[in-house]
């Protein structure tokens, strides 16, 4: 079974890079049609996409994110990351990894998630 | 960007009831591209739908959803105590995924 878990600092200062890796265990990264995605919830809000990686390294970001993040894959290590940059208080969120799958006319929605991890940003 | 608005914000019911939830898409979602998620506090979403009417893995019954071109719909047929939750719709397009802003569900 495909377990996801978020790894990273739970605290980071303003302006600063929030960094945070999500280790893929039960299966392989590299599996065709699966998309890795990190998704963040800020405290007593909604859900917000921030962007989705394949495991040949194709990424697709939020617009409004999109300046400030970048996602990257290891697959030798079956791990993909999230770096997001000048961060303030505004991006205090638990941020959750997920996987999806897509193939012609489907999409599976997020069925695989991490437990998530608090982020919060403050010095 | 497809933007999604759910309505309403918070709906009070009682268990037993049968319960819709909407989510309005600004312009045309294939039912393909349309999921429905459960999330209770402290907890990681949970998804209920995918394909605008298909449940995931051992999801009850009791759950459906449907689509009427920009409007989708979810139902609980008849509320158990375990459903008191918030409720999000999401799409995906061009590669891209947004999410609704959530209903949430609480008893009355």
């Amino acid at each position: 079974q495909l377990q996801l878990q978020e790894s990273g600092p739970g605290l980071v200062k303003p302006s600063e890079t929030l960094s945070l890796t999500c280790n893929v265990s039960g299966g392989s990264i590299s599996t065709n049609s699966y998309y890795w995605g990190w998704i963040r919830q800020p405290p007593g809000k909604g859900l917000e996409w921030i962007g989705s990686i394949y495991y040949s390294g194709s990424t697709y970001y939020n617009p409004s994110l999109k300046s400030r993040v970048t996602i990257s894959v290891d697959t030798s290590k079956n791990q993909f990351s999230l770096h997001l940059s000048s961060v303030t208080a505004a991006d205090t969120a638990v941020y959750y990894c997920a996987r999806d799958q897509t193939a012609y006319e489907f999409w599976s929605g997020y069925y695989s998630w991490g437990q998530g991890t608090l982020v919060t940003v403050s010095s | 960007e497809i933007v999604l608005t759910q309505s309403p914000g918070t709906l009070s019911m009682s268990p037993g009831e049968r319960v819709t939830l909407s989510c309005r898409a600004s312009e045309i979602v294939s039912s393909n591209y349309l999921a429905w998620y459960q999330q209770k506090p402290g907890q990681a979403p949970r998804l209920l739908i995918y394909g605008g009417s298909n449940r995931a893995t051992g999801i009850p019954g009791r759950f459906s959803g449907s689509e009427s071109g920009t409007d989708f719909t979810l139902t609980i047929s008849r509320l158990e105590p375990e459903d008191f939750a918030v409720y999000y719709c999401q799409q995906y397009h061009n590669s891209r995924r947004t999410f609704g802003q959530g209903t949430k569900v609480e008893i009355k």
